[in-house]
């Protein structure tokens, strides 16, 4: 398809368990953001690829959660020993400059 | 660091009245987005202002960008029930922030 895409679309996991969250951009997207968003919460900004730079990992809130992209596109959101605060939309948008222009749908992580 | 401040935090508006959300930010942009993201949807964007004083239109919505690009503004004109839903303003000075969102709800 042409937009972004994430999956999964709904992860449940139990307390302590580690998950992978995927995003793949629109093609040749050089910039890449996460986000979470709680219910009926804004946007919050975690981190930030943009072509071969270091990423912003500023808004990441705990040493549990990393991620990467890979050949500057797929990028992988881990979250380690999950906790019940994870519990959010994980969303994920490109955009061909600095901006975020398109995001996906996003995935709702449950931690039971 | 960069905040983008973004007032009000709610509006509730009668169907056919005007609605306007304000973003202001500690720093000048290069630019400024608009989303749009319904209830149990994701954010979908609207718009990007560039020039300083900048105003584009789409419709009913009008979008300001403010002569210092610091604050920009949304103005939507005789609301309808679909307008509902929270808009948020993205300043970009090298990496995009987000204001916290106006969550509309309109009633008919």
């Amino acid at each position: 398809g042409a937009g972004v895409s994430q999956s999964p679309s709904n992860k449940v996991t139990e307390k302590g368990k580690d998950v992978e969250l995927r995003c793949d951009p629109i093609s040749g997207h050089t910039a890449l953001y996460w986000y979470r968003q709680s219910l009926g919460q804004g946007l919050e900004f975690l981190i930030y690829f943009q072509g071969n730079s270091a990423p912003d990992k500023s808004g990441l809130p705990s040493d549990r959660f990393s991620a990467e992209r890979t050949g500057g596109s797929v990028s992988t959101l881990t979250i380690q020993r999950t906790q019940q605060e994870d519990s959010a939309v994980y969303l994920c948008a490109s955009s061909p400059g600095v901006g975020n222009g398109y995001f996906g749908p996003g995935t709702r992580l449950t931690v039971t | 660091g960069q905040q983008v401040m973004q007032i009000p935090q709610y509006q509730h508006v009668q169907e056919g009245e005007d609605f306007t959300t304000y973003c202001n930010s500690s720093t000048t942009l290069s630019n400024i987005q608009w989303y749009k993201q319904r209830p149990g949807g994701h954010p979908v964007f609207l718009i990007q202002l560039v020039k300083s004083g900048e105003v584009k239109k789409q419709k009913r919505l009008t979008f300001q960008f403010g002569e210092a690009k610091k604050n920009s503004s949304l103005h939507i004109t005789a609301t309808q029930t679909t307008d509902v839903g929270t808009y948020f303003c993205a300043g970009n000075a090298g990496k995009s922030t987000f204001g916290d969102g106006t969550t509309l709800t309109v009633k008919p």
